[in-house]
Protein backbone atom coordinates (compact mmCIF):
# COMPACT_ATOMS: atom_id res chain seq x y z
CA UNK A 1 0.00 0.00 0.00
CA UNK A 2 1.02 3.29 -0.86
CA UNK A 3 1.70 5.93 2.20
CA UNK A 4 3.12 9.46 2.23
CA UNK A 5 4.87 10.32 5.62
CA UNK A 6 4.93 14.37 6.40
CA UNK A 7 7.28 14.30 9.46
CA UNK A 8 6.99 17.91 10.71
CA UNK A 9 3.46 18.71 12.60
CA UNK A 10 4.39 22.45 11.84
CA UNK A 11 6.88 24.82 10.24
CA UNK A 12 8.31 28.34 11.18
CA UNK A 13 9.52 30.61 9.05
CA UNK A 14 10.02 34.60 9.05
CA UNK A 15 8.68 36.42 5.99
CA UNK A 16 11.62 36.51 3.25
CA UNK A 17 13.55 33.64 4.39
CA UNK A 18 13.42 30.42 2.31
CA UNK A 19 10.82 27.67 3.80
CA UNK A 20 10.83 23.43 3.24
CA UNK A 21 8.03 21.44 4.37
CA UNK A 22 9.35 18.02 4.37
CA UNK A 23 7.33 15.15 2.55
CA UNK A 24 8.90 11.29 1.87
CA UNK A 25 6.73 8.40 0.10
CA UNK A 26 6.25 4.58 -0.11
CA UNK A 27 5.04 3.61 -3.41
CA UNK A 28 5.44 0.42 -5.56
CA UNK A 29 6.58 1.16 -9.07
CA UNK A 30 6.63 5.05 -10.30
CA UNK A 31 5.23 7.81 -7.86
CA UNK A 32 2.66 10.12 -8.86
CA UNK A 33 3.00 13.04 -5.93
CA UNK A 34 1.00 15.71 -5.39
CA UNK A 35 1.41 19.35 -3.25
CA UNK A 36 -1.93 20.83 -2.03
CA UNK A 37 -2.42 23.84 0.18
CA UNK A 38 -5.57 24.07 2.46
CA UNK A 39 -6.44 27.78 3.98
CA UNK A 40 -8.98 27.88 7.22
CA UNK A 41 -12.59 26.06 6.25
CA UNK A 42 -11.61 25.82 2.72
CA UNK A 43 -11.12 22.98 0.10
CA UNK A 44 -7.72 21.70 -1.06
CA UNK A 45 -5.82 23.68 -3.87
CA UNK A 46 -3.82 21.94 -6.39
CA UNK A 47 0.28 23.53 -5.95
CA UNK A 48 2.00 21.03 -8.41
CA UNK A 49 2.64 17.61 -9.40
CA UNK A 50 5.46 15.00 -10.10
CA UNK A 51 4.54 12.68 -12.66
CA UNK A 52 7.67 12.14 -14.50
CA UNK A 53 10.68 14.55 -16.01
CA UNK A 54 12.62 16.64 -13.98
CA UNK A 55 13.11 16.39 -10.72
CA UNK A 56 12.51 19.94 -9.85
CA UNK A 57 8.88 21.30 -10.14
CA UNK A 58 7.65 23.87 -10.07
CA UNK A 59 4.03 25.29 -9.28
CA UNK A 60 1.42 27.96 -8.10
CA UNK A 61 2.73 30.94 -6.10
CA UNK A 62 6.18 30.53 -6.48
CA UNK A 63 6.26 27.36 -5.22
CA UNK A 64 8.49 24.43 -6.50
CA UNK A 65 9.39 20.71 -5.13
CA UNK A 66 12.09 18.49 -5.50
CA UNK A 67 11.87 15.01 -6.36
CA UNK A 68 14.59 12.56 -5.23
CA UNK A 69 14.03 9.15 -6.15
CA UNK A 70 17.16 7.56 -3.72
CA UNK A 71 15.70 9.63 -0.51
CA UNK A 72 11.93 8.64 -1.42
CA UNK A 73 11.21 12.69 -1.27
CA UNK A 74 9.39 15.19 -2.33
CA UNK A 75 9.75 18.37 -0.68
CA UNK A 76 8.24 21.52 -0.89
CA UNK A 77 10.11 24.88 -1.55
CA UNK A 78 9.84 28.22 -2.14
CA UNK A 79 12.57 30.93 -2.17
CA UNK A 80 10.97 33.43 -0.36
CA UNK A 81 8.31 33.25 2.03
CA UNK A 82 5.11 35.62 2.34
CA UNK A 83 3.02 35.49 5.36
CA UNK A 84 0.00 34.84 3.03
CA UNK A 85 1.45 31.72 2.36
CA UNK A 86 0.60 30.72 5.96
CA UNK A 87 -1.83 27.42 5.46
CA UNK A 88 -2.12 24.17 5.93
CA UNK A 89 0.00 22.17 3.56
CA UNK A 90 -0.62 17.97 2.25
CA UNK A 91 1.64 15.96 0.49
CA UNK A 92 -0.09 13.00 -1.28
CA UNK A 93 0.74 10.36 -3.80
CA UNK A 94 -1.70 8.85 -6.60
CA UNK A 95 -2.77 5.05 -6.29
CA UNK A 96 -1.71 2.64 -8.97
CA UNK A 97 -5.35 0.96 -9.37
CA UNK A 98 -8.17 1.64 -11.17
CA UNK A 99 -9.83 4.73 -9.53
CA UNK A 100 -6.51 6.97 -8.89
CA UNK A 101 -7.40 7.97 -5.63
CA UNK A 102 -4.98 10.11 -3.52
CA UNK A 103 -3.43 8.98 -0.43
CA UNK A 104 -2.63 12.11 1.77
CA UNK A 105 0.15 12.60 4.56
CA UNK A 106 -1.53 14.26 8.20
CA UNK A 107 -0.34 17.78 6.92
CA UNK A 108 1.93 20.36 7.66
CA UNK A 109 1.12 23.80 9.04
CA UNK A 110 3.19 26.50 7.49
CA UNK A 111 3.37 29.70 9.86
CA UNK A 112 5.07 32.94 8.31
CA UNK A 113 5.60 35.54 10.45
CA UNK A 114 7.06 39.34 10.28
CA UNK B 1 -12.79 28.42 -7.14
CA UNK B 2 -12.10 25.04 -8.41
CA UNK B 3 -15.14 25.29 -10.81
CA UNK B 4 -16.34 22.50 -8.24
CA UNK B 5 -19.15 23.53 -5.76
CA UNK B 6 -20.47 21.39 -3.16
CA UNK B 7 -23.41 21.97 -1.03
CA UNK B 8 -24.58 23.14 1.80
CA UNK B 9 -21.32 24.47 3.21
CA UNK B 10 -22.19 23.60 6.94
CA UNK B 11 -24.58 21.17 7.65
CA UNK B 12 -25.35 20.49 11.80
CA UNK B 13 -27.65 17.80 12.52
CA UNK B 14 -28.69 16.11 15.33
CA UNK B 15 -27.54 12.48 16.36
CA UNK B 16 -29.76 9.95 14.32
CA UNK B 17 -30.99 11.95 11.44
CA UNK B 18 -30.39 11.98 7.91
CA UNK B 19 -28.21 14.04 5.47
CA UNK B 20 -27.36 14.29 2.14
CA UNK B 21 -24.57 16.83 0.65
CA UNK B 22 -24.00 17.48 -3.46
CA UNK B 23 -21.14 17.75 -5.48
CA UNK B 24 -21.52 19.11 -8.76
CA UNK B 25 -18.55 18.95 -10.45
CA UNK B 26 -16.27 20.48 -13.74
CA UNK B 27 -18.54 19.88 -16.28
CA UNK B 28 -15.79 17.78 -18.54
CA UNK B 29 -14.56 15.92 -15.25
CA UNK B 30 -15.84 11.81 -15.61
CA UNK B 31 -14.20 11.26 -12.62
CA UNK B 32 -15.33 12.24 -9.48
CA UNK B 33 -13.86 11.26 -5.73
CA UNK B 34 -15.18 11.57 -2.18
CA UNK B 35 -13.22 11.79 0.42
CA UNK B 36 -13.71 12.81 4.76
CA UNK B 37 -11.31 14.71 6.69
CA UNK B 38 -11.39 14.43 10.06
CA UNK B 39 -9.48 17.23 12.53
CA UNK B 40 -5.61 17.12 11.96
CA UNK B 41 -5.89 14.54 9.71
CA UNK B 42 -5.52 14.47 5.87
CA UNK B 43 -8.40 13.39 3.63
CA UNK B 44 -9.66 9.60 3.33
CA UNK B 45 -10.59 8.36 0.42
CA UNK B 46 -14.54 7.12 0.42
CA UNK B 47 -15.84 6.15 -2.77
CA UNK B 48 -15.05 6.59 -6.50
CA UNK B 49 -17.45 7.00 -9.53
CA UNK B 50 -16.50 7.14 -13.37
CA UNK B 51 -19.00 8.41 -15.30
CA UNK B 52 -22.69 7.03 -13.32
CA UNK B 53 -20.55 3.93 -12.29
CA UNK B 54 -19.48 3.63 -8.57
CA UNK B 55 -16.67 2.17 -9.05
CA UNK B 56 -14.59 1.77 -5.73
CA UNK B 57 -15.92 2.11 -2.09
CA UNK B 58 -13.59 2.09 1.19
CA UNK B 59 -14.14 0.44 4.08
CA UNK B 60 -14.61 3.60 5.19
CA UNK B 61 -18.06 3.41 3.73
CA UNK B 62 -20.12 1.49 6.38
CA UNK B 63 -23.27 0.89 5.32
CA UNK B 64 -24.89 3.83 6.30
CA UNK B 65 -23.25 6.31 3.77
CA UNK B 66 -24.55 6.22 0.23
CA UNK B 67 -23.38 7.89 -2.91
CA UNK B 68 -24.67 8.12 -6.20
CA UNK B 69 -24.19 9.87 -9.39
CA UNK B 70 -26.81 9.91 -11.82
CA UNK B 71 -26.96 10.69 -15.35
CA UNK B 72 -22.70 10.97 -14.46
CA UNK B 73 -23.01 14.29 -13.41
CA UNK B 74 -23.57 16.02 -10.18
CA UNK B 75 -23.46 13.58 -7.19
CA UNK B 76 -25.21 13.33 -3.57
CA UNK B 77 -23.56 11.41 -0.95
CA UNK B 78 -26.17 10.35 1.88
CA UNK B 79 -25.69 9.39 5.53
CA UNK B 80 -27.94 7.78 7.43
CA UNK B 81 -28.47 7.45 11.10
CA UNK B 82 -25.96 10.17 11.47
CA UNK B 83 -23.30 9.63 14.78
CA UNK B 84 -20.95 11.79 16.36
CA UNK B 85 -18.19 10.07 14.64
CA UNK B 86 -19.11 10.67 11.13
CA UNK B 87 -18.65 14.68 12.42
CA UNK B 88 -15.68 15.75 9.24
CA UNK B 89 -15.55 17.90 6.30
CA UNK B 90 -16.63 16.24 3.46
CA UNK B 91 -14.54 16.57 0.60
CA UNK B 92 -15.71 16.12 -3.37
CA UNK B 93 -12.85 15.91 -6.23
CA UNK B 94 -13.15 16.00 -9.12
CA UNK B 95 -10.75 14.65 -12.58
CA UNK B 96 -11.16 14.30 -16.22
CA UNK B 97 -9.18 10.93 -17.70
CA UNK B 98 -6.64 10.65 -20.24
CA UNK B 99 -3.17 10.67 -20.74
CA UNK B 100 -1.56 13.63 -18.11
CA UNK B 101 -4.67 14.59 -16.56
CA UNK B 102 -3.69 13.19 -13.22
CA UNK B 103 -4.93 16.05 -11.10
CA UNK B 104 -7.60 15.88 -8.73
CA UNK B 105 -9.53 19.32 -8.20
CA UNK B 106 -11.57 19.65 -4.81
CA UNK B 107 -14.35 21.82 -3.47
CA UNK B 108 -15.05 23.79 -0.31
CA UNK B 109 -16.24 20.56 1.19
CA UNK B 110 -19.30 20.32 3.56
CA UNK B 111 -18.40 20.05 7.24
CA UNK B 112 -20.39 18.37 9.05
CA UNK B 113 -21.50 18.50 12.80
CA UNK B 114 -23.52 15.88 14.65
CA UNK B 115 -24.27 16.93 18.04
Amino acid sequence: AQSVAQPEDQVNVAEGNPLTVKCTYSVSGNPYLFWYVQYPNRGLQFLLKYITGDNLVKGSYGFEAEFNKSQTSFHLKKPSALVSDSALYFCAVRDTGTASKLTFGTGTRLQVTL
Amino acid sequence: DTGVSQDPRHKITKRGQNVTFRCDPISEHNRLYWYRQTLGQGPEFLTYFQNEAQLEKSRLLSDRFSAERPKGSFSTLEIQRTEQGDSAMYLCATQTSGLFTDTQYFGPGTRLTVL
